[in-house]
This record gives C-alpha cells, sequence and structure tokens, in this order.
C-alpha cells in the first residue's frame, strides 16, 4: 500500500499570497497517477487536479499541479477568499488508491 | 447534467444492517469506476474500495474488506455500501465518487450508530 505523507499539515496565508503544498508518496505513483481536491467545511470534496499536473473541468488556472515519482506538488499562485479550505492528495495508480492526510490552508 | 445521488441520513444501533445508495445520473453508468470513501467526524478522507459497474469487477481497501460490501445494480444505476453488523465506530460521513480519480462526487450519507 503506498502512504501519502503531506505537509505542512497547516499553512496560514493571507490573500494574494502564494501557496505551495505537498504530497509526498512512499513508493513510485505509477503513470504520475496523482489528484488534489479541495475540500470545504460541510462539503464533498471537489477534484481540482488528476495526472498530478491535468486541471479539472472548471477550475480557475490560480491551481496547478507538478511532480513525477514520489514528490507532487500543488500550488495556487494567489490565495483568493474561496480558496481557505483543506486539500488532500489521492494516488489512483495501485489499489489501495490512498489519501494523504490533508493540508489546512487557514487565513493568517 | 452529471450527478451522483446519495441515500439519506441513516441513525442505527450497532449490531443492525444497513446499504447506503449511491445513483449516477447524466452519464453511461457501466462506463466509470464508482468508489466510496469515509470521512470519520472531524478526520480525513480514507479510500474504501471501488467498483466497475459493467462487470462489477471491485476492489477494497485491506483495511475495509470483510467489514463492508460494494455492490452495483446496472439496470438501475445505483452502487451500493453495505455493512452486514454496524458499530460505533462506523459512524461518519460516506461519499461515492466516480472514478478512480473522483471527478464527480455524491453529496455524502451520514451514517450513525448509537445504542
Amino acid at each position: 500500500e503506498i502512504v501519502l505523507t503531506q505537509s505542512p499539515g497547516t499553512l496560514s496565508l493571507s490573500p494574494g499570497e502564494r501557496a505551495t503544498l505537498s504530497c509526498r508518496a512512499s513508493q513510485s505513483v505509477y503513470s504520475s497517477f496523482l489528484a488534489w481536491y479541495q475540500q470545504k467545511p460541510g462539503q464533498a470534496p471537489r477534484l481540482l487536479i488528476y495526472g498530478a499536473s491535468s486541471r479539472a473541468t472548471g477550475i480557475p488556472d490560480r491551481f496547478s499541479g507538478s511532480g513525477s515519482g514520489t514528490d507532487f506538488t500543488l500550488t495556487i499562485s494567489r490565495l483568493e477568499p474561496e480558496d481557505f479550505a483543506v486539500y488532500y492528495c489521492q494516488q489512483y495508480g495501485s489499489s489501495p488508491f490512498t489519501f494523504g492526510p490533508g493540508t489546512k490552508v487557514d487565513i493568517k | 447534467e452529471v450527478q451522483l445521488v446519495q441515500s439519506g441520513a441513516e441513525v442505527k444501533k450497532p449490531g443492525e444492517s444497513l446499504k447506503i445508495s449511491c445513483k449516477g445520473s447524466g452519464y453511461s453508468f457501466t462506463s466509470y469506476w464508482i468508489g466510496w470513501v469515509r470521512q470519520m467526524p472531524g478526520k480525513g478522507l480514507e479510500w474504501m474500495g471501488i467498483i466497475y459497474p459493467s462487470d462489477s469487477d471491485t476492489r477494497y481497501s485491506p483495511s475495509f474488506q470483510g467489514q463492508v460490501t460494494i455492490s452495483a445494480d446496472k439496470s438501475i444505476s445505483t452502487a451500493y455500501l453495505q455493512w452486514s453488523s454496524l458499530k460505533a465506530s462506523d459512524t461518519a460521513m460516506y461519499y461515492c465518487a466516480r472514478q478512480k480519480q473522483g471527478d464527480i462526487w455524491g453529496q455524502g450519507t451520514m451514517v450513525t450508530v448509537s445504542s
């Protein structure tokens, strides 16, 4: 089973700042099948990025994903007020399709 | 509109059985995997398992293997998650999601198990 580690646990930033979130896998993620999700309180998760770097339908271009192998990054270029949420990475290259523990982005 | 609609909240007692559902619409149900994800109160997302409705090919996380059963009825475009004997520790929100990468999510079903 691939274990995903996300860092930092919490990121305190101001609107307009750049956010860089990390996701590290215990072994190489097959074919970069790595997704990022955003979850706000009381809501279902929303897919942001799949295939490590492809934006899902309707996702603003301030969200970008990069990485391969075991190291992946989600970058939010300029934080908007609606971006303060919890972000999860998930690998779906080999079953079980595990999630990371999440990074909370909160307002500084 | 492509959507997954889950069944409503449930309150059960320990030892009872339960089957919750996830109905797909707006797309070819048999062409996409449907996965189930648990979120315990105040905690993160846990991947439980996934099914391909066309042939019922099913994969489980080792953490949930033997604890739950995932199934699908392609004739009514519905996937299911069921328990034969609930425990208090099964109290959680359960989400279904389309595809391995979860491009569409249901609204969630809250399951509360309490004596």
